[in-house]
């Protein structure tokens, strides 16, 4: 049974840092691996999706890694602001999306 | 293009009565997903439909719950003689044809989702 384990549960950090959000997983066999952003009380925006013959995606101050070999993947921030406080989510896409419990951010001014 | 809209974004019923939760996805999509985000916990899958069709439900409660995806109009999550314990944020997401669940490709887009609260 596919099990996705986000480390830390929640994380505050001054504003201009530089983090890193963990995802672990425990069944290589996946199709893909999308990190999203959560709002309080809105829906999910999809921010990056690693398709499982890839190893990383960037967008903008985003980087996201997957060693599907290991069951990892990490979202890196750079420079982090205070709009960047959400709730962050990583799914494995296994036929259905499977979600971790989330990391809650909070980048403070 | 709209993104994926939900209806209602909140919904209050008493214990036994039905409850309708509307999705539409967005333009020229074809995958609708729908998950539930209980209280204090993560996001769960709860079905998969194409149009007029249940492709996986094996998140769904085997009871009381049932969700459709007509050839036209809105894909629709019912929950029949609700409890307390059905209160969560019920999220529709969907992909495009070129997408599907066993895509390595597949990026699903999120509705607003519906808070559902059972007195």
């Amino acid at each position: 049974k596919q099990e996705v384990t986000q480390i830390p549960a929640a994380l505050s950090v001054p504003e201009g840092e530089n983090l890193v959000l963990n995802c672990s997983f425990t069944d290589s066999a996946i199709y893909n691996l999308q990190w999203f952003r959560q709002d309080p009380g809105k829906g999910l925006t999809s921010l990056l999706l690693i398709q499982s013959s890839q190893r990383e995606q960037t967008s903008g101050r985003l980087n996201a890694s997957l060693d599907k070999s290991s069951g990892r993947s990490t979202l890196y921030i750079a420079a982090s602001q205070p709009g960047d406080s959400a709730t962050y989510l990583c799914a494995v896409g296994t036929g259905k999306l499977i979600f971790g419990q989330g990391t809650t951010l909070q980048v403070k001014p | 293009n709209a993104g994926v809209m939900q209806n209602p974004r909140h919904l209050v019923r008493r214990r036994g009565q039905e409850a309708r939760l509307r999705c539409s996805p967005m333009k020229g999509h074809s995958h609708v997903y729908w998950y539930r985000q209980l209280p204090e916990e993560g996001l769960k899958f709860m079905v998969y439909l194409q149009k007029e069709n249940i492709i996986d439900e094996s998140g769904m409660p085997k009871e009381r719950f049932s969700a459709e995806f007509p050839k036209e109009g809105p894909s629709i999550l019912r929950i029949q003689q609700v409890v307390r314990g059905d209160s969560a944020a019920y999220f529709c997401a969907s992909s495009p044809p070129s997408g599907g669940p066993y895509s390595s490709t597949d990026t699903q887009y999120f509705g607003p989702g519906t808070r559902l609260t059972v007195l």
